[in-house]
């Protein structure tokens, strides 16, 4: 079955380390987006790409990276962690606007 | 810009109550409009859609109807079940590639 899979599950790093969180999806969906969750807020775009070698800003993209290389995988960077970007993490993929979008799992990110 | 809003919780039940949880939007143009549900620890999962106005979405014992004069797309459920104890969040697209914007999230506690 297709999937979309997020490592790692759980990671704490400290402040001002770079950290990369992966994302891989097996739909063949040229969409794919991360987001953030975080109390109060609900999920936050963070970064979006709409195929190879697309990336496009989101909504909270200060302090965050993305680059899509091949349609399966889009990882995201946090060049210098900060503990405000302690949260949860989850990418997406989709194929049409209508028909939603399939969530990972999410990794949970602790900033130290 | 687009936003949605959902009415805040917990929202707490006891088994085979009926359930409605409000949500409301602004967009321009014609959004698609959406219900997903995050079980604990889990990512997020499409419980509902509906693309255009009047239509209704159903899953699970779930319904929403889009409701373009009143801009709602509530979602109810005749008898909640413990197992429907979860996160409900409210979300929208309007624009091409299915970026989704978000509600804040509704917490369903249901009792025996």
């Amino acid at each position: 079955d297709a999937e979309i899979t997020q490592s790692p599950r759980h990671k704490i790093t400290e402040t001002g380390r770079q950290v990369t969180l992966a994302c891989h999806q097996t739909w063949n969906h040229n969409n794919m987006f991360w987001y953030r969750q975080d109390l109060g807020h609900g999920l936050r775009l963070i970064h979006y790409s709409y195929g190879v070698q697309d990336t496009n800003k989101g909504e909270v993209s200060d302090g965050y990276s993305v680059s899509r290389s091949n349609t399966e995988d889009l990882p995201l960077t946090l060049e210098s962690a900060a503990s405000s970007q302690t949260s949860v993490y989850f990418c997406a993929s989709s194929e049409s606007r209508s028909g939603g979008a399939f969530f990972g799992q999410g990794t949970r990110l602790t900033v130290v | 810009g687009d936003s949605v809003t959902q009415m805040e919780g917990p929202v707490t039940l006891s088994e085979e109550a009926f359930l409605t949880i409000n949500c409301t939007y602004t967009a321009t143009g014609y959004p698609s409009l959406f219900w997903y549900v995050q079980y604990p620890g889990e990512g997020l999962q499409l419980l509902l859609k509906a693309t255009k106005a009047d239509d209704k979405g159903s899953n699970k014992g779930f319904e929403a109807t889009y409701r373009k004069e009143t801009t709602s797309f509530h979602l109810e459920k005749g008898s909640v079940q413990v197992s429907d104890s979860a996160v409900y969040f409210c979300a929208l697209n309007t624009g091409g590639g299915n970026k989704l914007t978000f509600g804040t999230g509704t917490q369903l506690k249901v009792e025996l």
